[in-house]
């Protein structure tokens, strides 16, 4: 089955730049999709379709997808970002859905 | 407003069973493929299963640790999924999210709208 890995934690200063990878064999080639999650919440899409943001997530978020790595980035951190981000693609051999194994994101 | 309200959690014993619903109101839920996505405590979220809408078929699929003992149901009617959970196991242990799938945005088979969740616990 295919498997999404991604850094356990990410430490990121206030104003600064936090950026999140998601390896995964040739992801480039599939659609991949970020969710943010803060404690005792439920996951909120942030960006789908490796750049596209829903309605209503600022522009601080962004995502790119090329070769092996998916990547989330977040400009201008602020305190509320701090979250686990998790990346999610879907598998069309099997018809399922896959996904990473979550980053904690620490605002210092 | 578009939302998503799971009921039916609470505390089983191993072996048991266990029927969890998903009300969806503030979108076309006919034309919706629904899932579920569980997070045992601690962990990270995990796929359990999909269906499909009527008219794409209505076909399930799940992820391997419950296929066989899981089942997936929708009642249009209703606008209600459901998730029947048989032969529950401690690792089964959980909070249960229902989610629509491409259903708000134009994404490519993502998890769109998510309800608040609902908590399963597996233990004697």
């Amino acid at each position: 089955s295919y498997v999404l890995t991604q850094p356990p934690s990410v430490s990121v200063a206030p104003g600064q730049t936090a950026r999140i990878t998601c390896g995964g064999n040739n992801i480039g080639s599939k659609s991949v999709h970020w969710y943010q999650q803060k404690p005792g919440q439920a996951p909120v899409l942030v960006v789908h379709d490796d750049t596209d943001r829903p309605s209503g997530i600022p522009e601080r978020f962004s995502g790119s997808n090329s070769g092996n790595t998916a990547t989330l980035t977040i400009s201008r951190v602020e305190a509320g970002d701090e979250a686990d981000y998790y990346c999610q693609v879907r598998d069309s051999s099997s018809d399922s859905y896959v996904f990473g194994n979550g980053a904690k994101v620490t605002v210092l | 407003e578009v939302q998503l309200v799971e009921s039916g959690g609470g505390l089983v014993k191993p072996g048991g069973s266990l029927r969890l619903s998903c009300a969806a109101s503030g979108f076309t839920f006919t034309n919706a493929w629904m899932s579920w996505v569980r997070q045992a405590p601690g962990k990270g979220l995990e796929w359990v299963g999909h269906i499909k809408s009527k008219p794409d078929g209505g076909t399930t699929n799940y992820a391997a640790p419950v296929k066989g003992r899981f089942s997936i149901s929708r009642h249009d009617s209703r606008n209600t999924v459901y998730l029947q959970m048989n032969s529950l196991k401690t690792e089964d242990t959980a909070v249960y999210y229902c989610s629509t799938i491409s259903t708000v945005t134009t994404s490519l088979f993502a998890f769109d709208i998510w309800g608040q969740g609902t908590m399963v616990t597996v233990s004697s």
